[in-house]
This record gives C-alpha cells, structure tokens and sequence, in this order.
C-alpha cells in the first residue's frame, strides 16, 4: 500500500521557538494532503487541507497564522507551529489520499503518517 | 457528514471474535461506511470500508445492516496487536472535502 511518512516523530523545543513537521508520500503523489491534531485521550481533530501549489484551508479555530502550510511539492506538505507555546503540545498527524480529494472516496483509504509527538516547554 | 455512535470502549480474549457495533441511522444513500484504526503512538490505518454489501478483507469483515442504519466490524481472531481505537466514520461519495471527521470510537482491549 501507499507510505506517507512524517518526519520528525518527536521534537521537544523551548516555548516561543518554531518547529517545522513534514509530511511525505514516499511512492504515490499527494494533491492534498490533510493535517490532524490530536490531544492525548482524545480523538483526531482536523486543522486544515493542503493543497498543492495552492493555499491551505483552516478548519473553523485554527489560526492560519499559526500553523503555517506549506504544500510545496506533489509529495511533501510542511506544517510549521510558529511561537510554539506549552497548549501546542500535541501529536499532529498527516495524511493523504490517492487520487484527488474529490475522487478518492469512491475508492476509500486514506493514508495516515507515523504521527509528530510535539513537546513544548 | 453523518455522525455515528459506537461504544466507548470492549474487551477481548485473545484468538476469540470480536465484534465491534457502529450506529448510524442519519446514513445517507451516499456514504460509505469506513473503519479504521489507531494503535497507541501510531497514526491510524485504514482496516475496511464498505457501502450496502458485506465486505471481507484480510483484517476483518465488515457487516452492514440491510437499512444501512448499522454495521459490526468483525475480527476473526483477536489478537494483541488488535488492541487500538477502532473508527467507524462515515464518508460522503463525492465530497468536496475529502477528508475523514473522526469521532471517539471504541477502544479495544485484548486480553491474553
């Protein structure tokens, strides 16, 4: 099946630094690529849709100034957490589909990454 | 999307059946029904999916009611490794969005 990997899985960093996590499709291409939060405990919170060559869209609360995206490439998205503080701590994961956004319903898996453990002191 | 309902958490003996319900009487004729799951630390992986007919895979089957209200993702052979949150979500064909809404799913615990 399709990989997507994220990179790195863990990162520790001073409050108020930035911390850049990205997310690869190491043998299909990405149009869209999809970035969760998830708080421990609790399930998976969709931030935003990146798309590539094109502008991320936030979900309703997540501040885009924040959470930069970047979708560079059909095989890697980048989610940056600016001026990181201690209530960004939180396992982001990415994924993606085959296909368009619109189209791979039809056909239904999505791929997640291994997930980025962020630690923020 | 539809939203479903599933118990919060089940528990297994290890190499018996399990059976794990999903609720979802909003269900439109355009939503397909999709399991996955997360291991602790792990992001998820997809387990199975399905519309009207049941599905088998080499993870589990997949068992939807006729009305489509419900479905029961079934493991054969529970195993250690099965325990994890198991997600039923639906899925709207032909959504713009793309993306999966997760609820809180079940987490399964597999006893030796």
């Amino acid at each position: 099946g399709a990989v997507v990997s994220q990179h790195p899985s863990w990162v520790i960093c001073k409050s108020g630094t930035s911390v850049k996590i990205e997310c690869r499709s190491l043998d299909f291409q990405a149009t869209t690529m999809f970035w969760y939060r998830q708080f421990p405990k609790q399930s998976l919170m969709l931030m935003a849709t990146s798309n590539e060559g094109s502008k991320a869209t936030y979900e309703q609360g997540v501040e885009k100034d924040k959470f930069l995206i970047n979708h560079a490439s059909l095989t890697l998205s980048t989610l940056t957490v600016t001026s990181a503080h201690p209530e960004d701590s939180s396992f982001y994961i990415c994924s993606a589909p085959l296909g368009t956004s619109a189209l791979w319903g039809t056909t239904g898996e999505l791929f997640f990454g291994e997930g980025s453990r962020l630690t923020v002191l | 999307d539809a939203k479903t309902t599933q118990p919060n958490s089940m528990e297994s003996n290890e190499e018996e059946p399990v059976h794990l319900p999903c609720n979802h009487s909003t269900i439109s004729g355009t939503d397909y029904i999709h399991w996955y799951r997360q291991l602790p630390s792990q992001g998820p992986e997809y387990v199975i999916h399905g519309l009207t007919s049941n599905v088998n895979n080499r993870m589990a089957s997949l068992a939807i009611a006729e009305d489509r209200k419900s479905s029961t993702l079934i493991l054969h052979r529970a195993t250690l490794r099965d325990a994890a949150v198991y997600y039923c979500i639906l899925r709207n064909y032909g959504g713009s969005q793309g993306n999966l809404i997760f609820g809180k799913g079940t987490k399964l615990s597999v006893k030796p």
